[in-house]
C-alpha cells in the first residue's frame, strides 16, 4: 500500500526555536512538494524537490529530499509566529497520481 | 485574474439538491484536479483530467460527476449528496502530471 507519513501531526513551538517536520513515503519517487495552508485558505506552494539530494531554502524554511531513504524534511529555523500554519508534503508517484501527507499543524508561540 | 479560481466559495445544499462546482485556470496548464479535504482525513485526490480526458478516478461515488469541457475549465456536478460529503473541495492545475500543482481557493460545501 502506498503511504505518505508525516510527523509530527501537531507541533507547538516557541519563537526562536528550531524544529524539523518529516515526510516518509513507501514507494520510489523522485518528486516531492511542500505546501502551506492557512486556516480557511487554499494551499500555497513552498518547495519543489525534483531529485535525490535536492535542498531548497526560503527564509526560515529549508526542505530536502533523500530518495534513497524515502524521506523529505522541512526544517524551521528560529521560528516566528507568522509561520503558524498547516504544512503538507505531496508525493508524486507517477502518471497523474499524487498522495498527500496528513499535514503538520504548526503553532508558534510568542 | 489569479491563477486558479473556484466558484462558489461557499455552498449549502440539501441531500436532494443538484448543484455544480466550477473551476477555471488561467495558467495555460493541461491537467486539472479535484481534491476533497475533510476534517478528519488527509487531502484525497478525486479526479484528474489531462487535455480534457479523465486519467484518474479514485473510486469516487457516482453522486460526484466531473466534467472537463476544455483544458481551462473543470466542473464537479453534485447530486443526492450525504452529510459526510461536507468538506472543502479544492481544484488544482499543473502543466503535466509530474509538475507542481497550483491550487484554487476551494469551495466549502455543507450538506444538510
Amino acid at each position: 500500500e502506498l503511504k505518505v507519513e508525516q510527523n509530527p501531526l501537531f507541533l507547538s513551538m516557541q519563537e526562536g526555536k528550531n524544529y524539523t517536520i518529516y515526510c516518509n513515503y513507501s514507494t520510489t519517487s523522485d518528486r516531492l512538494y511542500w505546501y502551506r495552508q492557512d486556516p480557511g485558505k487554499s494551499l500555497e506552494s513552498l518547495f519543489v524537490l525534483l531529485s535525490n539530494g535536492a535542498v531548497k531554502q526560503e527564509g526560515r524554511l529549508m526542505a530536502s529530499l533523500d530518495t534513497k531513504a524515502r524521506l523529505s524534511t522541512l526544517h524551521i529555523t528560529a521560528a516566528v509566529h507568522d509561520l503558524s500554519a498547516t504544512y503538507f508534503c505531496l508525493l508524486y508517484t507517477g502518471g497523474f497520481k499524487t498522495i498527500f501527507g496528513a499535514g503538520t499543524r504548526l503553532f508558534v508561540k510568542a | 485574474e489569479t491563477g486558479v479560481t473556484q466558484t462558489p466559495r461557499h455552498l449549502v445544499m440539501g441531500m436532494t439538491n443538484k448543484k455544480s462546482l466550477k473551476c477555471e485556470q488561467h495558467l495555460g496548464h493541461n491537467a486539472m484536479y479535484w481534491y476533497k479535504q475533510s476534517a478528519k482525513k488527509p487531502l484525497e485526490l478525486m479526479f484528474v483530467y489531462n487535455f480534457k480526458e479523465q486519467t484518474e478516478n479514485n473510486s469516487v461515488p457516482s453522486r460526484f460527476s466531473p466534467e472537463c469541457p476544455n483544458s481551462s475549465h473543470l466542473f464537479l456536478h453534485l447530486h443526492t449528496l450525504q452529510p459526510e460529503d461536507s468538506a472543502l473541495y479544492l481544484c488544482a492545475s499543473s502543466q503535466t502530471g509530474a509538475n507542481e500543482q497550483f491550487f484554487g481557493p476551494g469551495t466549502r460545501l455543507t450538506v444538510l
